[in-house]
């Protein structure tokens, strides 16, 4: 059993769409769940990190966190063809080095 | 940019040749690492070192062997790899290995590495 899960798409939106990505994980003591995005042939970079249920928003982008379901996805609004890459799920386990990523889903945002 | 650069940025190697990879922070950070990326898998941690002390090592095979001389600079010094270690290498620091916000970590460009 894979540590973090992700379809791995491509999931396609039209532009101004709301981009809907989702990520389970295998660990019920995960504490920390980042999300990252990768453009081709870049490094990732960090959108947004969460650590508590419920709802974190950051301009276009909202984490949503539930622990119970061990379920973490991304929403993000008013999609843009920028918006298109690979979006990777991070989990952190209770110790620090437990760092788990998925394999990640490709977004692409059509004009 | 990040903040975190890696040398070199390409790199083809032979099985038999030893070689490098160097990676330096200009973020202040304390902690440094060393993950794998190939293709359709995800990324995967390979080293974490924290005040320059190792303190994961992800059953990694001794063909890899990080060093880490300060907080600044990281290296991955390579010997006698096998083709499947064709990835690209990425280096990514933090202020800390605690849960905190501060301690998010930062990725370097990574270097692509092909081994014939």
């Amino acid at each position: 059993q894979k540590e973090v899960e992700q379809n791995s798409g491509p999931l396609s939106v039209p532009e101004g769409a709301i981009a809907s990505l989702n990520c389970t994980y295998s660990d019920r003591g995960s504490q920390s769940f980042f999300w990252y995005r990768q453009y081709s042939g870049k490094s990732p970079e960090l959108i947004m990190f969460i650590y508590s249920n419920g709802d974190k928003e950051d301009g276009r982008f909202t984490a949503q966190l539930n622990k119970a379901s061990q379920y973490v996805s991304l929403l993000i609004r008013d999609s843009q063809p920028s918006d298109s890459a690979t979006y990777l799920c991070a989990v952190r386990g209770y110790n620090f080095n437990k760092f788990y990523f998925g394999s990640g889903t490709k977004l692409n945002v059509k004009p | 940019e990040t903040g975190v650069t890696q040398t070199p940025r390409h790199l083809v190697m032979g099985m038999t040749n030893k070689k490098s990879l160097k990676c330096e922070q200009h973020l202040g950070h304390n902690a440094m690492y060393w993950y794998k990326q190939s293709a359709k898998k995800p990324l995967e941690l390979m080293f974490v070192y924290s005040l320059e002390e190792r303190v994961e090592n992800n059953s990694v095979p001794s063909r890899f062997s990080p060093e880490c001389p300060n907080s600044s600079h990281l290296f991955l010094h390579l010997h006698t790899l096998q083709p499947e270690d064709s990835a690209l290498y990425l280096c990514a620091s933090s202020q800390g290995t605690g849960r905190g916000a501060a301690n998010e970590q930062f990725f370097g460009p990574g270097t692509r590495l092909t081994v014939l």
